[in-house]
């Protein structure tokens, strides 16, 4: 079984700063199997990132993904007040069967 | 676009079968894979199976002796149903597409429902 890890937990940062946010796997996963989501309070989780690298439908171009083996990134490039939440990585794994997410990191205000 | 909404009891009691329903609007239920995920409160999200259109389905093994997911395509509906309840089920259930792009096998959930409460308490 893969075990996804988020760093750090809580980012605390401005508006207009950027964010760098780690997703470390415990085996190497494929890059078409990982994924991105933003999720603010009371909110379902939304798409952000696909196949590592690919931005959603409608997703700004600040967002960016990055990565392969067991070390992916989420890059903000700049900070707006809506991009305060949390954010969650997401891989299928073959054996078994399943797929799993990250425990997530905050990004909140300084 | 594509328009997901879950429905069912918010209260269910230890031991007894939860069961949800997934309503999907704006598009067919055809040819996709659609799957239940859930978030214990102020947790993270486990995904909890899903079901092809045609209703083959895949489980989380560490739930799979409890879940069955099934699929109604003519009424554009799947549902779950998770039996032997307790306290730990309590969760926000969210229902969400599972896109898969051949031969990469390529795969994300979108769209997602907007989370239906379920507390299992007596």
């Amino acid at each position: 079984e893969i075990v996804l890890t988020q760093s750090p937990g809580t980012l605390s940062l401005s508006p207009g700063e950027r964010a760098t946010l780690s997703c470390r796997a415990s085996q190497s996963v494929s890059s078409s199997y990982l994924a991105w989501y933003q999720q603010k309070p009371g909110q379902a989780p939304r798409l952000l990132i696909y196949g590592a690298s690919s931005r959603a439908t409608g997703i700004p171009d600040r967002f960016s993904g990055s990565g392969s083996g067991t070390d992916f990134t989420l890059t903000i490039s700049r900070l707006e007040p809506e991009d305060f939440a949390v954010y969650y990585c997401q891989q299928y794994g073959s054996s078994p069967p399943r797929f799993t997410f990250g425990p997530g990191t905050k990004v909140d205000i300084k | 676009q594509v328009q997901l909404q879950e429905s069912g009891p918010g209260l269910v009691k230890p031991s007894e079968t939860l069961s949800l329903t997934c309503t999907v609007s704006g598009g067919s239920i055809s040819s996709y894979y659609w799957s239940w995920i859930r978030q214990p409160p102020g947790k993270g999200l486990e995904w909890i199976g899903y079901i092809y259109y045609s209703g083959s389905t895949n489980y989380n093994p560490s739930l799979k002796s409890r879940v069955t997911i099934s699929v109604d395509t003519s009424k554009n509906q799947f549902s779950l149903k998770l039996s032997s309840v307790t306290a730990a089920d309590t969760a926000v259930y969210y229902c969400a597409r599972l896109n898969v792009v051949v031969p990469a096998a390529i795969n994300w959930f979108d769209p997602w429902g907007q989370g239906t409460l379920v507390t299992v308490s007596s």
